[in-house]
């Protein structure tokens, strides 16, 4: 069966603090994977995609992942998290028939 | 300016009164989709269309029509609505070209209609 799991459902963070945010798929087609972020209030917005090539992909705001396809991840990272990246973040798979996550709630601490 | 746009944004309705909820997108898209998002279940997908006059069940279609009559346009129907249907709704539109999201492409989601099922 399809499906994306995030394993963090919140997290609470310090400005200035490094972030990763784990993402695990299972997923039988092409492998395209995304990172959305819904800042409070507002709809989704992509952070960034990979669909092949280099498996470090770095997106806006500072944010990058890495698709390692031996363990079916797409972690994303953040070196140094400010208050604005208070939001919750969605993990996303697939082609025809994109999945989402269920998402992860982000509170920075100013 | 590119978007999607949704109608209505809010509504609260009764259970078993038909409502639609519209969706239309400028970017010549020919891939849409519908979302539901529910606290700790994140974003399921309900109905999405490849291109005009073709659509598939998501994960949740039970209790929502669509219809796909013209490329920019993509209405989600609920014919009897229920409390458990009490969500909010995104659509979004994606892919450009001969092949939607043949790479698939990124997703341009709709501002969310909140939708109440007393």
């Amino acid at each position: 069966a399809q499906s994306v799991s995030q394993h963090n459902h919140h997290v609470i963070l310090s400005e200035a603090a490094s972030l990763e945010l784990g993402c695990n798929y299972s997923y039988g087609g092409t492998v395209n994977l995304f990172w959305y972020v819904q800042y409070p209030g507002q709809h989704l917005q992509l952070l960034l995609k990979y669909f092949s090539g280099d498996p470090l992909v770095k997106g806006i705001k500072g944010f990058e992942a890495e698709f390692i396809k031996s363990k079916f991840s797409f972690n994303l990272r953040k070196p140094s998290v400010q208050w604005s990246d208070t939001a919750e973040y969605f993990c996303a798979v697939g082609d025809d028939k994109i999945i989402f996550g269920k998402g992860t709630r982000l509170h920075i601490l100013p | 300016e590119a978007q999607v746009t949704q109608n209505p944004r809010y509504l609260i309705t009764v259970t078993g009164k038909k409502l639609t909820v519209t969706c239309s997108q400028n970017m010549n898209h020919e891939y849409m989709s519908w979302y539901r998002q529910d606290p700790g279940l994140g974003l399921r997908q309900i109905y999405y269309s490849m291109n005009v006059e073709v659509t598939d069940k998501g994960d949740v279609p039970e209790g929502y029509k669509v219809s796909r009559k013209e490329k920019r346009n993509f209405p989600l129907i609920l014919e009897s609505p229920s409390p458990n249907q009490t969500s909010l709704y995104f659509c979004a539109s994606g892919g450009e070209g001969t092949r939607a999201l043949s790479r698939a492409n990124v997703l341009t989601f709709g501002a969310g209609s909140r939708l109440t099922v007393l």
